[in-house]
């Protein structure tokens, strides 16, 4: 099955430390996104990439990084720079630069990152 | 002055009557509109997407776009209370460093039976 899979569902984290989101695809897709979502609010873009080995800063990338080694691949780690750091957060694959057309982008189920 | 920016809502509406969703946009360089919906707790599922001027149907929903005025819509017709969710409206900036995907804060729907 095509998808794009987050891991883990549930993510508890101490105050302090660095945590990493997980986020697969096997779509084929050249772009790939994190978004973060607080209650009642929109997603705000944190990170993107087009193309494997670069990636560019969103709205809100203040206390987050990522790699991208593979096409497939683009976690997200959250630092413990990051104050406020509880969460929905989702990963998002699209066709990417080499389409106009069909450029949809398809989520992950999310990650629910809580500090404890 | 937010890139992607919708009425947060609620938009009460009755079961069986027409919603109607807006959305604007600030950069007039943007490519791709999109209409997702999402039940609170899941992710977005995506319902529409509009590429060029003009309407877009889709069984009950029709997307409009106009690029000179910077909007989007999204109509609702025969809306049922399974359409009670959040919409979100979001769109593709180019930018020379790559496709930008941005969302605006959604409006959230209820549907009334």
């Amino acid at each position: 099955d095509g998808g794009i899979t987050q891991s883990p569902k549930y993510l508890f984290r101490k105050e302090g430390q660095n945590v990493t989101l997980s986020c697969e695809q096997n779509l084929n897709h050249d772009a790939m996104y994190w978004y973060r979502q607080d209650p009642g609010q929109g997603l705000r873009l944190i990170y993107y990439s087009q193309i494997v080995n670069d990636f560019q800063k969103g709205d809100i990338a203040e206390g987050y990084s990522v790699s991208r080694e593979k096409k497939e691949s683009f976690p997200l780690t959250v630092t413990s720079a990051q104050k406020n750091p509880t969460a929905f957060y989702l990963c998002a694959s699209s066709i990417g630069w080499r389409s106009f057309t069909n450029t949809e982008a398809f989520f992950g189920q999310g990650t629910r990152l809580t500090v404890v | 002055q937010k890139e992607v920016e919708q009425n947060s809502g609620p938009l009460s509406v009755p079961e069986g009557a027409i919603a109607s969703l807006n959305c604007t946009y600030s950069d007039r360089g943007s490519q791709s509109f999109f209409w997702y919906r999402q039940y609170s707790g899941k992710s977005p599922e995506l319902i529409m997407s509009i590429y060029s001027n003009g309407d877009k149907e889709d069984g009950r929903f029709t997307a409009q776009l106009n690029k000179a005025s910077q909007y989007v819509s999204l109509l609702i017709r025969d809306s049922q209370p399974s359409d009670s969710a959040t919409y979100l409206c979001a769109v593709t900036m180019i930018k020379a460093a790559g496709n930008k995907l941005t969302f605006g804060g959604g409006t959230r729907v209820l549907v009334k039976p």
